[in-house]
């Protein structure tokens, strides 16, 4: 059980083109999802917070007209990174919070790694 | 401004010794986890500690919270090269949830 998925798993786009990228849990509800965003390397920074139905609330430094969330249900939440530049290329990685569990559980995703031509 | 800083950031040791992992930060967490990541995939959850002090074994690996909650430790016994992958640190800080990265610990043991 617990697990969760992100789709695609890898995605090569041009530079000014936008790519969405889905978070989903598969077997719980996930009140909160969280956003990653890993360089090689390096460890994950926190992005963004989404919480279903709500508005994200996204981390200082990064740009929410850039980085697009939309949590529009229980199971799943979207990134769409609008307007892709090359130094935007990085592992994404989402992770969810289960409905009804103590709120430190946490789910990690795949990660989907992005990269910008 | 890193939060929370890990020691050493690389460590590269020989099959069957000891390691020990550090996570600093002078901010208070209301919990830590610790997680392992392989290249190209998504962390895994190694353990959570909550109280001051804690200390938690998983087989070979022993993780400790210090008393303050500011800092914490992971100790490998014995390291094989199974126990190859990054080592990360989050914490979650006094009165939320949302977990925040440590700077990593890359881990390469040699058979």
């Amino acid at each position: 059980g617990a697990v969760v998925s992100q789709h695609p798993s890898w995605v090569i786009c041009k530079s000014g083109t936008s790519v969405k990228i889905e978070c989903r849990s598969l077997d719980f509800q996930a009140t909160t999802m969280f956003w990653y965003r890993q360089f090689p390397k390096q460890s994950l920074m926190l992005m963004a917070t989404s919480n279903e139905g709500s508005k994200a609330t996204y981390e200082q430094g990064v740009e929410k007209d850039k980085f697009l969330i939309n949590h529009a249900s229980l199971t799943l939440s979207t990134l769409t990174v609008t307007s892709a530049h090359p130094e935007d290329s990085s592992f994404y990685i989402c992770s969810a919070r289960p409905r009804g569990r103590r709120p430190d559980t946490q789910y990690f995703g795949p990660g989907t790694r992005l990269t910008v031509l | 401004t890193q939060l929370l800083e890990q020691s050493p950031q690389f460590l590269s040791i020989q099959e069957g010794e000891n390691l020990t992992v550090y996570c600093n930060s002078s901010s208070v967490f209301s919990s830590l986890q610790w997680y392992r990541q392989e290249p190209g995939e998504g962390p895994v959850l190694l353990v959570t500690v909550v109280t001051g002090g804690e200390v938690k074994k998983l087989k070979r690996l022993t993780f400790q919270f210090g008393d303050a909650r500011k800092d914490s430790s992971l100790h490998i016994t014995a390291a094989q090269p199974g126990d190859t992958g990054l080592y990360l640190c989050a914490g979650a800080l006094s009165g939320t949830y949302k977990y925040i990265f440590g700077t990593g610990t890359r881990l390469k043991v040699l058979a």
